[in-house]
């Protein structure tokens, strides 16, 4: 079957880093993307790795390694308006997206 | 700007009352995506279009409905929402073809049903 795993929730510290993993088990994989979602509102997109390695957009970044079937998405400096959940989806062989349920970041000050 | 654009916000129905959420994009995508959310749940991808061909996934009950009467707009329709209808119904719509396939997403259709 298919699967995408990330933690539930998670905690950390106004200007600090925090690393959201995410591990995915597919049929075949045409990229991977994060998403942050605010209570109540829509998905917005974050970023979109295809290749191994890093990608780096202000803020975060989001890293992929396809071997390990493994990504994480890294905010830096981060502020109260990041507290959010984070998705995780892959796209499969038939340009379907599959989810994980989500990571709940709560930023403290 | 171009946009995916859901209506209404917030929509209230009773049990077993039909109901039609609507969503319409000026980003001429090919696929246009319905998708139910429940809170801390993922997205479940109910329905696709991509252009008129209609893939509705298996397990999507036979409540859910939906039209595409031409690219920009796409229905749903719930022919008679029960309690555990109550979610956030997200359209979305992607190119379909090149590029990373990224999909943008509406604000959301928050159904309550009563």
């Amino acid at each position: 079957g298919q699967n995408i795993d990330q933690p539930t929730e998670m905690t950390a510290t106004e200007g600090a880093i925090v690393q959201i993993n995410c591990t995915y088990q597919t049929s075949g994989f045409n990229g991977l993307f994060w998403y942050q979602q605010h209570a109540g509102e829509a998905p917005t997109f974050l970023s979109y790795n295809v290749l191994d390695g890093l990608e780096e957009k202000g803020r975060f970044s989001s890293f992929l390694s396809r071997s390990k079937g493994y990504s994480y998405l890294l905010l830096k400096e981060l502020q109260m308006k990041d507290s959010a959940s984070y998705l995780c989806a892959v796209m499969d062989s038939n340009y379907q997206l599959i989810w994980g349920a989500g990571t709940k970041l709560i930023i403290k000050p | 700007d171009a946009m995916v654009i859901q209506n209404p916000r917030y929509q209230v129905t009773q049990f077993g009352k039909p109901v039609t959420l609507s969503c319409s994009q000026t980003l001429n995508h090919n696929v246009m995506y319905w998708y139910q959310q429940k809170s801390s749940q993922a997205p479940k991808l109910l329905f696709h279009y991509y252009d008129k061909d209609f893939n509705n996934e298996a397990d999507t009950p036979d409540n859910f409905q939906s039209r595409r009467p031409n690219t920009s707009f796409c229905f749903l329709d719930i022919r008679s929402p029960g309690l555990g209808d109550a979610a956030m119904y997200l359209c979305a719509t992607s190119t379909g073809t090149g590029g990373s396939h990224e999909q943008y997403f509406g604000p959301g259709t928050r159904l309550t049903v009563t």
